[in-house]
């Protein structure tokens, strides 16, 4: 248990749905990331957010929409998504963003497979 | 850009043999060195850590040491046990962005 818990664990839905995906850490840390695990594939950093405020969009298609609410929670709101967006769903918190040394807390991931 | 470049698997060992997984990078500044561990259905996990050159991280058997002067972060565990079958990522941190490699998948046969 790393303190940042995901939901769903899994979710399969088709191209037309809209769904999201909720992170929540219970760290108190100030900085929060949503991450994409492919098959074959390095991590990729979607957005990241600190303080609430977004501070990377790593060139994610406009089909995946952040939202930060507050530092403890975050969402990653999925519309119109395409086959090759099955991939598993990564968030994380540290203390702050822009502090090199941090560690990134990880959450168990979201299982997405888009029919 | 930062870049990571660690060994190709899958890895397969017996239990008690020694491991290695060889992590180069290429960065433009002085970044920390991570390795994490993913087990089964699990998210990513803090495997070690060291955050200026010729540190050391350790953690559960496990070592790597930070050489700025061939940019290597190289994972060893003079033993393994079944319960270190897992996907193991060396990743760099400058300023505030992870880089990963691709991952190395482990198994250690009883």
């Amino acid at each position: 248990e790393t303190g940042v818990t995901q939901t769903p664990r899994h979710l399969v839905m088709g191209m037309t749905n809209k769904k999201s995906l909720k992170c929540e850490q219970h760290l108190g840390h100030n900085a929060m990331y949503w991450y994409k695990q492919s098959a074959k594939k390095p991590l990729e950093l979607m957005f990241v957010y600190n303080f609430k405020e977004q501070t990377e969009n790593n060139s994610v298609p406009s089909r995946f929409s952040p939202e930060c609410p507050n530092s403890s929670h975050l969402f990653l709101h999925l519309h119109t998504l395409q086959p090759e967006d099955s991939a598993l769903y990564l968030c994380a918190s540290s203390p702050q963003s822009r502090a090199g040394t941090d560690t990134q807390y990880f959450g168990p991931g979201t299982r997405l497979t888009v029919l | 850009g930062n870049s990571v470049t660690q060994m190709e698997g899958p890895v397969t060992l017996s239990e008690e043999a020694f491991l290695t997984i060889n992590c180069t990078y290429t960065a433009t500044g002085y970044p920390s060195l991570f390795w994490y561990v993913q087990y089964p259905g699990e998210g990513l996990q803090l495997l070690l850590k060291a955050t200026k050159a010729d540190d050391k991280g350790s953690n559960k058997g496990f070592e790597a040491t930070y050489r700025k002067e061939t940019t290597s972060f190289h994972l060893e565990k003079g033993s393994v046990q079944v319960s270190d079958s897992a996907v193991y990522f060396c990743a760099l941190s400058d300023d505030y962005k992870l880089s990963f490699g691709a991952g190395t998948t482990v198994t250690v046969r009883a």
